[in-house]
């Protein structure tokens, strides 16, 4: 399955918004109701590190500007005010069919 | 709280072998899938392969035949032994639990004469 994000590269001011999409070619909900879409952050140097995981659940210490939303076959990550340690690789996954597969990845630079 | 460290990454020639370690602590592998994800320099996260706590195995199409997924449940310890290695192979190798919960710092494998 080859997730598909947009942009790859995304220049944002802090404070600002920032979104980042997110598709599959078919849908993500599993056979057991469940729809495994993560969304995970790495920033220079460092393991990734996941935010969100079925689609919208924050996990544990992620700051609540970052949500996740979608169904199906599109989903969005977006951060409502940008901060500078927000600066990294966001990567989306799916976690429905294996092997799982990411995204190429959204490199958020601050402006 | 969940720790992965991962061991045994380094130069190898082409078609050598090499084995990598991770040491898992704050989970019980019967419990949890686990899986080695890679990451050639400058690209993205590529799953290598997956063991579920079933211990059923999975292999992505290009390591098949030539990796091999294992565990050490009375230990917590993974492994990834990999056989006929590649330049294509060259990467940081993660060892990540399930669906990437949890990952641990990476160990870098090069593939290089």
């Amino acid at each position: 399955v080859v997730m598909t994000q947009s942009p790859l590269s995304l220049p944002v001011t802090l404070g600002q918004p920032a979104s980042i999409s997110c598709r599959s070619p078919q849908g993500l909900l599993h056979s057991d109701g469940i729809t495994y879409l993560s969304w995970f952050h790495q920033r220079p140097g460092q393991s990734p590190r996941r935010l969100i995981y079925k689609v919208s659940n924050r996990d544990s210490g992620v700051p609540d500007r970052f949500s996740g939303s979608g169904s199906g076959t599109d989903f969005t990550l977006k951060i409502s005010r940008v901060e500078a340690e927000d600066v990294g690789t966001y990567y989306c996954g799916q976690g429905t069919y294996w092997p799982y597969t990411f995204g190429l990845g959204t490199k958020l630079e601050i402006k | 709280e969940v720790q992965l460290v991962e061991s045994g990454g380094g130069l190898v020639q082409p078609g050598g072998s090499l084995r990598l370690s991770c040491a898992a602590s704050g989970l019980t592998f019967t419990r949890n899938a686990m899986s080695w994800v890679r990451q050639a320099p400058g690209k993205g996260l590529e799953l290598v392969s997956s063991i579920y706590d079933s211990g059923e195995t999975y292999y992505t199409d290009f390591v098949k035949g030539r990796f091999t997924i294992s565990r050490d449940t009375s230990s917590n310890m993974l492994y990834l032994q990999m056989s006929s290695l590649r330049a294509e192979d060259t990467a940081l190798y993660y060892c990540a639990t399930g669906r990437g919960t949890f990952w641990g710092q990476g160990t870098l494998v090069t593939v290089s004469s």
